[in-house]
């Protein structure tokens, strides 16, 4: 079984400060890397997604991936309360077509 | 904007019987999948679908799951004879490219399922 792993939380920031998640995986021949935001009840929507080395940013969010330490992270910057969920970092197989989920990092930023 | 959508939003049954749960992809989209997700747990992948067959399927994806595209909107997930354990809510999604690895995938609203 695929592994990733993530901080469950929850963590908690001022709204304005940076948030950090982490995300390891296991599978070395994961290619493709994903953050999906998840509200309570709802369904899982897709933040960012990074296939390369290095950093990856898109407005507030910026995804950093270390292949050889088969690590990702998201960053959110001047956080607000709306960004309060639970977030979701997926990574696919070898074969591109299965995704594999870790439990999720509850965030709560505080006004 | 197009949306995932999914039929019945809650689907109750006993266990031991069988249900069908009902998801219309984006009008455009070729690659179909269905997750579950146990309360309080991590999203699962059951399976993926692309050019009417299954592409892959997770160790869950056992004999009691079939999934069906009976026409040209439905993706359905059939789960026979079902169990405590299949309590869950099943999240449907499409995505519109060819190269699934690198595509962003549209959740649906999610079915909860209850089995008692």
């Amino acid at each position: 079984q695929k592994e990733v792993e993530q901080n469950s939380g929850p963590l908690s920031v001022p709204e304005g400060a940076i948030a950090s998640l982490n995300c390891t995986y296991s599978d070395r021949v994961s290619q493709s890397f994903f953050w999906y935001r998840q509200y309570s009840g709802k369904s899982p929507e897709l933040i960012m997604s990074i296939y390369s080395n290095g950093d990856k940013e898109d407005g507030r969010f910026t995804a950093q991936l270390n292949k050889a330490s088969q690590y990702v992270s998201l960053l959110i910057r001047d956080s607000q309360p709306s960004d309060s969920a639970t977030y979701l970092c997926a990574v696919n197989s070898n074969t591109g077509n299965q995704f594999y989920f870790g439990t999720g990092t509850s965030l709560t930023v505080i006004p | 904007e197009p949306e995932v959508t999914q039929t019945p939003s809650h689907q109750v049954t006993q266990m031991g019987q069988e249900v069908i749960l009902r998801c219309v992809p984006i009008s455009n989209h070729l690659y179909f999948y269905w997750y579950r997700q146990i309360l309080g747990q991590k999203v699962e992948f059951l399976v993926s679908f692309y050019n009417n067959e299954i592409s892959e399927k997770s160790e869950i994806f056992d004999d009691q799951f079939s999934v069906e595209r009976p026409d040209g909107s439905n993706f359905t997930l059939k789960i026979r004879s079902t169990k405590l354990e299949d309590s869950a809510m099943y999240f449907c999604a499409s995505s519109p490219l060819r190269s699934a690895s690198t595509d962003t995938q549209y959740f649906g609203p999610g079915t909860r399922l209850t089995v008692l």
